[in-house]
C-alpha cells in the first residue's frame, strides 16, 4: 500500500500562469476527492469523482479550475490564469464506498502564486 | 448549511497531562463525525469517527471522543499526552458521500 501520492509537493508560479497537479489514489479506491486548505483553516471540499465520473463540484471551484480523472485512476487538477488568492495547499484523498467512510489523504501540493 | 466550530485555535498542555479539544457542529440529521490529525508536512490522518451507536468512540493513539447530541458536541480527549501528539487537530462532519466540512483546527503544543 503506497498510500495517496501527490505531485509536485511544492509549486511556485507567477500570477497568470497555468498549473497542473497530479494525484494518484490508493489503487483499489474508486472515489477521489480534491480539497483546498489555506493557512490557518481547515480543508474545504472542491470536487470528487467516482471512477471517471465527476459527481460534484463545490461553488469554490471557479471556471478557472478543472479536474479530470480520465481512466478512473489518477486525477489532475488544473488552475488556469492563477491568482494570488489561489495560494493554498491542495489535498487529494481517496476512499472505497464500503460503509467504512474512511478518507485517505495525500500530503498535498503547496501552491504559491507570486 | 452544515458547519463545524473548534473554539480553541491553540492549546498548550504539559506532557503527561490530560487533553480535551472541543468541537461543536451544526447538522440537521444524525451526523457522521470525524477527528483528523495533521502533522507538518504530513497528510491528514483519521483518529476516530462516529456514525451511530455507542456515543463514546475509541480511536488510534489512545484518543477517544464523546458524541453529545444535546450539546451538538464531539469533543476529543486523551488521558495523558505525549510530545509526539503535537500537531493540528481537525473536527469534521460528513455532508454525504464523504464530502467533509472541517473546523478551522486546533493547534496543540506540548510542553516538556
Amino acid at each position: 500500500d503506497t498510500g495517496v501520492s501527490q505531485d509536485p509537493r511544492h509549486k511556485i508560479t507567477k500570477r497568470g500562469q497555468n498549473v497542473t497537479f497530479r494525484c494518484d489514489p490508493i489503487s483499489e479506491h474508486n472515489r477521489l476527492y480534491w480539497y483546498r486548505q489555506t493557512l490557518g483553516q481547515g480543508p474545504e471540499f472542491l470536487t470528487y469523482f467516482q471512477n471517471e465520473a465527476q459527481l460534484e463540484k463545490s461553488r469554490l471551484l471557479s471556471d478557472r479550475f478543472s479536474a479530470e480523472r480520465p481512466k478512473g485512476s489518477f486525477s489532475t487538477l488544473e488552475i488556469q490564469r492563477t491568482e494570488q488568492g489561489d495560494s493554498a495547499m491542495y489535498l487529494c484523498a481517496s476512499s472505497q464506498p464500503d460503509g467504512n467512510e474512511k478518507l485517505f489523504f495525500g500530503s498535498g501540493t503547496q501552491l504559491s502564486v507570486l | 448549511a452544515q458547519s463545524v466550530t473548534q473554539p480553541d485555535i491553540h492549546i498548550t498542555v504539559s506532557e503527561g497531562a490530560s487533553l480535551e479539544l472541543r468541537c461543536n457542529y451544526s447538522y440537521g440529521a444524525t451526523p457522521y463525525l470525524f477527528w483528523y490529525v495533521q502533522s507538518p508536512g504530513q497528510g491528514l490522518q483519521l483518529l476516530l469517527k462516529y456514525f451511530s451507536g455507542d456515543t463514546l468512540v475509541q480511536g488510534i493513539k489512545g484518543f477517544e471522543a464523546e458524541f453529545k447530541r444535546s450539546q451538538s458536541s464531539f469533543n476529543l480527549r486523551k488521558p495523558s499526552v505525549h510530545w509526539s501528539d503535537a500537531a493540528e487537530y481537525f473536527c469534521a462532519v460528513d455532508q454525504g458521500a464523504q464530502k467533509l466540512v472541517f473546523g478551522q483546527g486546533t493547534r496543540l503544543t506540548i510542553n516538556p
